[in-house]
């Protein structure tokens, strides 16, 4: 009950292009949905998160679609750009009476081809 | 903009020796966390630390691994008697609060050989 099962595990996207990734969750306590990108070698970094009092949110290219009766989160990257070639994860976690961990999906690794 | 800085970036060390990974979490951050995450894998928590004292810790945080903040900016993460399973790179990440997002550092590549 605590996984985050994340699809697809690898996608490829032409420039200019609109990348999706998808995430499910079971456990009904999460209540933070943290998106991070990780480039090799590195850590990851926070890219957008949402609270499941809100369908959407949108920072610049990076937006976050979230449906709480389904318990379905996903990224969409507009404008897809080669710099953004990178492995996305995504995450949830429930708030202080649920513990401070971090939950993370498998990965996504994306490539944005010129 | 401050960082979480881990050292060593790599270590290698042999079966059954012990490693010390350390980290120096934003220095206004009060909660402090370790991940695991096994090549190729997903991140892992291992254990979160607040006010000087475990506040949770996962299945994989067994009796091999111990956490400490010897003074006031450092957190350490200990591994007794390494296991080729325990290579990994392990990121050390640091928030304000519980609600607040988590900084990771770059993380410290630890090869078991």
């Amino acid at each position: 009950q605590q996984q985050v099962k994340q699809s697809p595990q690898s996608l490829i996207v032409q420039k200019g292009g609109i990348s999706i990734i998808n995430c499910a969750y079971e456990n009904t306590a999460f209540d933070y949905f943290p998106w991070y990108q990780q480039f090799p070698g590195k850590g990851p970094a926070l890219l957008i998160a949402i609270r499941p009092d809100v369908s959407e949110k949108k920072e610049g290219r990076f937006t976050i679609s979230f449906n709480k009766s389904a318990k379905q989160f996903s990224l969409h990257i507009m404008d897809s750009q080669p710099g953004d070639s990178a492995t996305y994860f995504c995450a949830a976690k429930g708030e202080e009476t649920s513990g401070s961990r971090l939950t993370f999906g498998e990965g996504t690794q994306l490539t944005v081809n010129p | 903009e401050p960082e979480v800085t881990q050292t060593p970036s790599h270590q290698v060390t042999q079966m059954g020796q012990e490693v010390i990974l350390r980290c120096v979490p934003i220095s206004n951050h009060l909660y402090f966390y370790w991940y695991r995450q096994i090549l190729g894998q997903k991140v892992e928590f291992l254990v979160s630390f607040y006010n000087n004292e475990i506040s949770e810790k996962s299945e994989i945080f067994d009796d091999q691994f111990s956490v400490e903040r010897p003074d006031g900016s450092n957190f350490t993460l200990k591994i007794r008697s390494t296991k080729l399973e325990d290579s990994a790179m392990y990121f050390c990440a640091s928030s304000s609060s519980l609600i607040t997002e988590a900084f990771f550092g770059q993380g410290t590549r630890l090869t078991v050989v």
